[in-house]
């Protein structure tokens, strides 16, 4: 089956850095989004990865190992606008469908 | 570019009737559409793909007869929710894909801004 796990709620202080964890097991692989998500809003999309290593992007970046079918995105120098699910998506091959990982719900707290 | 906008953006509609949602890609042509749904709290859940002029393929679990999609045109997909009952009450995402050009393999997908229905 397809399966992508992430922790459901994490708390983070203002001015931190936080890493949210995503691993998965699909048929299939062409890639792996994260997007961030306010309540009521579509998902914006943050960052895409295809091969292994960090990509960065001001103060989010994101990582993957394919091998390991394991992903994190790191946001750093938290603000209070970061308060947001964030998804993990991996794009199957073939269909390019994606597959939706259960989110992440990040709180800032001042 | 690349914007996807969705009508209605909400919508509240009686236990028995039949709701249209209209997804549009409005400046560029989507080879594919998606429909997802999300209830509170939830992630996306993928409800079915459709292409251009051929059947929507669903997912598990969905019932086409109730989720009705038609796929007329590049940039025109529309979602009909049949005969709906308040547990079809859910916000409704559609996103529009194409392959990004010059960047090989890529596929992205852009999300129009979700419809919110609510059957009571």
């Amino acid at each position: 089956g397809q399966n992508i796990d992430q922790p459901t709620e994490m708390t983070a202080t203002e001015g931190a850095i936080v890493q949210i964890n995503c691993t998965y097991q699909t048929s299939g692989f062409n890639g792996l989004f994260w997007y961030q998500q306010h309540a009521g809003e579509a998902p914006t999309f943050l960052s895409y990865n295809v091969l292994d290593g960090l990509e960065e992007k001001g103060r989010f970046s994101s990582f993957l190992s394919r091998s390991k079918g394991y992903s994190y995105l790191l946001l750093k120098e938290l603000q209070m606008k970061d308060s947001a699910s964030y998804l993990c998506a991996v794009s199957t091959s073939g269909t390019y469908k994606y597959i939706f990982g259960t989110g992440t719900r990040l709180k800032v707290l001042a | 570019g690349a914007v996807v906008s969705q009508h209605p953006s909400w919508v509240i509609c009686k236990s028995g009737t039949s709701v249209k949602i209209e997804c549009r890609s409005l400046d560029f042509q989507a080879t594919t559409m998606f429909w997802y749904r999300q209830f509170p709290k939830q992630s996306l859940m993928l409800m079915a793909t459709s292409n251009e002029g051929s059947k929507a393929t669903y997912e598990q679990g969905v019932e086409k007869d109730k989720f009705l999609i038609n796929h007329a045109s590049l940039t025109l997909s529309t979602l009909t929710v049949t005969s709906a009952h308040p547990e079809d009450s859910s916000f409704y995402i559609c996103s529009a894909g194409t392959p990004q050009s010059g960047t090989s393999g890529r596929y992205e997908q852009y999300f129009g801004p979700g419809t919110r229905l609510t059957v009571t």
